[in-house]
């Protein structure tokens, strides 16, 4: 079954821990993103990467690192996590091969930072 | 820079009746539409999208959507509510006539709660 992955689907942490969260897609999807959702702001773009490599800042990037080292994952990295970092977090995939069209999200993860 | 607005945060509608989630864009070059669906607690899935041809574009669980250039919308409408339609709707825009890495981002509204009452 085509999918994105992502672990874990909850988190709680505190402030200044470092965190990882995981993202998998089976689809030999070239394009990956992360997004945060919260309420009222809809979803805002972390960070993309159009493939091995290459990566680059997407609105909020701050706080935030990445890195795709193989084309199925893409992990999210909180180096030092703080609490304005709480959110609900997607990762996204999709084919810039068959023109980028449509973006096929994970199920979220939502993090608590204390 | 593009942007998307859904006016109403929520939308109530009857089981039975048509609903209408409305969404207007901004770009400065030619659009691709996307309309998401979000369940509680799950992801979101792609419901239909505009990329070119015709206007009146249809998608799953019976959605369809109208893109309208001189208004700069594309509003998602069912002819008949269900229940299980209850869910958070986001409109999305990526402005195509950038090259490169830029011209995959998509940028969504703030999303439009759709309950639709038994």
């Amino acid at each position: 079954e085509a999918q994105v992955t992502q672990n874990p689907r909850y988190l709680i942490t505190v402030t200044g821990k470092k965190l990882t969260v995981t993202c998998s897609q089976n689809m030999n999807h070239e394009y990956m993103s992360w997004y945060r959702q919260d309420p009222g702001l809809g979803l805002r773009q972390i960070y993309y990467s159009m493939n091995v490599e290459v990566t680059d800042k997407g609105d909020v990037p701050e706080g935030y690192k990445v890195s795709r080292k193989e084309k199925r994952n893409f992990p999210l990295i909180l180096e030092s996590p703080s609490p304005n970092q709480t959110s609900l977090y997607f990762c996204a995939s999709s084919s810039i091969l068959a023109g980028g069209e449509t973006q096929y999200f994970g199920p979220g993860t939502r993090l608590l930072v204390l | 820079a593009q942007s998307v607005a859904q006016p109403e945060d929520q939308v109530n509608v009857a089981e039975g009746n048509p609903l209408t989630v409305k969404c207007t864009y901004s770009v400065s070059g030619n659009p691709y539409l996307f309309w998401y669906v979000q369940y509680p607690n799950r992801g979101l899935q792609f419901l239909l999208k505009y990329i070119t041809g015709d206007n009146l574009v249809k998608g799953s669980y019976g959605f369809e959507a109208e893109f309208n250039k001189s208004q700069t919308s594309f509003h998602l409408k069912k002819p008949s509510a269900l229940v299980s339609d209850s869910a958070l709707y986001f409109c999305a825009v990526r402005d195509i006539s950038y090259s490169g890495a830029g011209s995959y981002q998509l940028t969504f509204g703030k999303g439009t709660k759709l309950s639709v009452i038994p």
